[in-house]
């Protein structure tokens, strides 16, 4: 347990419908990341966030994904209008950045989303 | 596209032998980090490298990183089949951003 958690783990939608996972980062974490990881590739980048402050969003895959961290604690990744190639898992990951510096990562266990 | 790229892309060895695994990348870099994947699992750090380091140990782990080849190597002593997983390279830009390869899939057989 490396003291990042993802709620839920699994997910089944329909297509269509929208979902949404939470994550909670490690408290004393300033970075929160969110990657997309499918079968025997790496975890590829979405997203991040320094406090409550989303410094890149340009590769979240479309405009149906968007993702917040209200008070700079938990972050929420949403999915609108979920297509089948959206199945994947969802990992979450928080670190502790200091000036120019960014220290490693440490991983939530992910949510499997299944989209039928 | 991803950034780094892991070589080999799966690897077989018996217990007691030493592991090694390449990871190329393309641009400049804050830093490189090494990260393990269980099956089914979330993933793990392992090792940070400096871009102004050369080598770097833990334990059983040995890091390398040359700048001017773009490339680092992982090598795992004295293997166990505990230490079966996929393990991954992750580049760290130098605007923050994490770049991470295909992964190697290592077998450590009994």
């Amino acid at each position: 347990d490396t003291g990042v958690s993802q709620n839920p783990r699994h997910k089944i939608t329909k297509r269509g419908q929208n979902v949404t996972f939470r994550c909670d980062p490690i408290s004393e974490h300033n970075r929160l990341y969110w990657y997309r990881q499918t079968l025997g590739q790496g975890p590829e980048f979405l997203t991040y966030f320094q406090n409550e402050a989303q410094l890149e969003k340009s590769r979240l895959l479309s405009d149906r994904f968007s993702a917040e961290r209200p008070k700079g604690s938990f972050s929420t990744l949403e999915i609108q209008r979920t297509e089948q190639g959206d199945s994947a898992m969802y990992l979450c990951a928080s670190s502790l950045a200091v000036w120019t510096e960014t220290y490693e990562q440490y991983f939530g266990p992910g949510t499997r989303l299944t989209v039928t | 596209s991803q950034q780094g790229e892991e070589d080999p892309q799966a690897l077989s060895i018996q217990e007691g032998e030493n592991a090694t695994m390449n990871c190329s990348y393309k641009t400049s870099i804050n830093n490189l980090q090494w990260y393990r994947q269980n099956s089914g699992r979330g993933l793990v750090h392992l090792i940070l490298i400096r871009s102004n380091e050369r080598e770097k140990h833990s334990g059983r782990l040995r890091v390398t990183l040359d700048t001017s080849k773009k490339s680092s190597s992982l090598l795992i002593t004295a293997s166990r089949a505990a230490d079966t997983a996929s393990y991954f390279c992750a580049t760290v830009s130098l605007g923050n951003q994490f770049y991470f390869g295909t992964g190697t899939s290592l077998t450590v057989i009994p």
